[in-house]
């Protein structure tokens, strides 16, 4: 089956890039997504990529996909302490049934220094 | 901005007690979803709801688990009787069918 699976923690300096990274084993996933996650929060869609781009940015956030060696990263450029979050990866795959199911990652929680 | 909404936010139960979560999908999305987090564990899919049938489930989604669109604006999660095994974040998510998901804040379910 499916799994998604990420680094546990990762700790950086305000002002600094953060990269974020992710492995999924499917080769027929169709969307690569990444949600946010505050403490108390829900999870918040940050952006996705769909399976034949190689790069996608929008604004401070850039994610990349290696299709070959099934990897997402995540780069947030000059990260802010209100960046502190859990990240999550996730996976879907189009299919005939209506919807597509996401399977996740496990998180990777970001801590911003000041 | 449309959201999700669910409801309660904490809810505690006895083990073994039916219990309802509610959540209200964004207003013109038409594809429904439930998701569990259990404490320490990755979030997993529970079902996809659309067109007022079950398109998809995962195996975790079995007969003590029912899902319902009551109305035109909420969708229900029941669990009949609950086990200690269910205590989780429960999120409920829709989208229009495409490749978004938008994921409400969670009901906290506590059994006892």
């Amino acid at each position: 089956g499916e799994d998604v699976e990420q680094s546990l923690f990762l700790s950086v300096r305000e002002g600094d890039s953060s990269v974020i990274n992710c492995t999924y084993t499917d080769s027929s996933s169709t969307y690569l997504y990444w949600y946010k996650q505050e403490p108390g929060a829900g999870l918040q869609l940050l952006t996705y990529i769909f399976s034949n781009m190689d790069m996608k940015q929008d604004q401070r956030l850039t994610v990349l996909l290696n299709k070959k060696d099934k990897h997402l990263s995540l780069r947030i450029a000059d990260t802010q302490t209100g960046d502190s979050a859990i990240y999550f990866c996730a996976e879907s795959i189009e299919g005939n049934n209506a919807g597509n199911m996401l399977t996740f990652g496990g998180g990777t929680r970001l801590m911003v220094k000041p | 901005e449309p959201e999700v909404t669910q409801t309660p936010s904490h809810q505690v139960t006895q083990m073994g007690q039916e219990v309802i979560l509610r959540c209200v999908p964004i207003s013109n999305h038409l594809y429904f979803y439930w998701y569990r987090q259990i404490l320490g564990q990755k979030v997993e899919f529970l079902v996809s709801f659309y067109n007022n049938e079950i398109s998809e489930k995962s195996e975790i989604f079995d007969d003590q688990f029912s899902v319902e669109r009551p109305d035109g604006s909420n969708f229900t999660l029941k669990i009949r009787s609950t086990k200690l095994e269910d205590s989780a974040m429960y999120f409920c998510a829709s989208g229009t069918g495409g490749y978004e998901q938008y994921f409400g804040p969670g009901t906290r379910l506590t059994v006892t």
